[in-house]
């Protein structure tokens, strides 16, 4: 059974340009969640997708958008890079809390 | 608001020594808890999860935890450590209910295991 899947692994961007990420989810899992980690505030939640609605939001600024798409594949945009946004972004899947979430490997971001 | 506390940034232990990882959560119910593991650049590993019934739960690699309610613990346990479960640890939990709680786990800040030989 495949996992799942982000790509890229690595990015590097620079200030001021967009940036977009993806996530495959396992098969049959309609959730897709996204995190945020960086050394200094740890893993923050961005937001979660099912069914192509976004169900959840964190406190993010509007930077950071995302979408899903009828096959539960989803992406994450980050518009107008800032340096702050060099992180590990890590993508969640799941059939529903009570399964449990499975993470994918990550995008790696240095925005430069 | 909820939160999760893991008292230790950072703990070194002996090769075959027994390990507990603290983990406090701050929540009106007793909402779904999970332990994570990752290595070094990598992405997170389920090591275990408790949402009802019997509180000490098995997972994976040796690991085991007990959730005790009325301490709104739930710490992780291993008899004995080998070199290759040095790794950052996090605890999560997401609440038990809809709406505002999908998909948002809430995790602690981490607990950094290192195995000396």
């Amino acid at each position: 059974k495949a996992g799942v899947t982000q790509t890229p692994r690595y990015l590097i961007k620079t200030r001021g340009q967009q940036v977009t990420l993806s996530c495959s989810p396992i098969s049959g899992h309609r959730s897709v969640s996204w995190y945020q980690q960086t050394p200094g505030q740890g893993l923050q939640f961005l937001f979660e997708y099912f069914s192509e609605t976004q169900r959840n939001k964190g406190n993010f600024p509007g930077r950071f958008s995302g979408r899903q798409f009828s096959n539960s594949r989803s992406e994450m945009n980050v518009s107008t890079l800032e340096l702050g946004d060099s992180a590990l972004y890590l993508c969640a899947s799941s059939r529903d809390s009570y399964y449990g979430y499975t993470f994918g490997s990550g995008t790696r971001l240095t925005v430069v | 608001a909820q939160s999760v506390t893991q008292p230790d940034i950072h703990i070194t232990v002996s090769e075959g020594a027994s390990l507990e990882l603290r983990c406090n959560y701050s929540y009106g119910a007793t909402p779904y808890l999970f332990w994570y593991v990752q290595s070094p650049g990598q992405g997170l590993q389920l090591l275990l999860k408790y949402f009802s019934g019997d509180t000490l739960v098995q997972g994976i690699k040796g690991f085991e935890a007990e959730f005790k309610r009325s301490q709104s613990s739930f710490n992780l346990r291993k008899p004995s450590v080998h070199w290759s479960d040095a790794a950052e640890y996090f605890c999560a939990v997401v609440p038990n209910a809809g709406g505002t709680s999908y998909g948002k786990l809430t995790f602690g800040q981490g607990t950094i295991l290192t195995v000396h030989p």
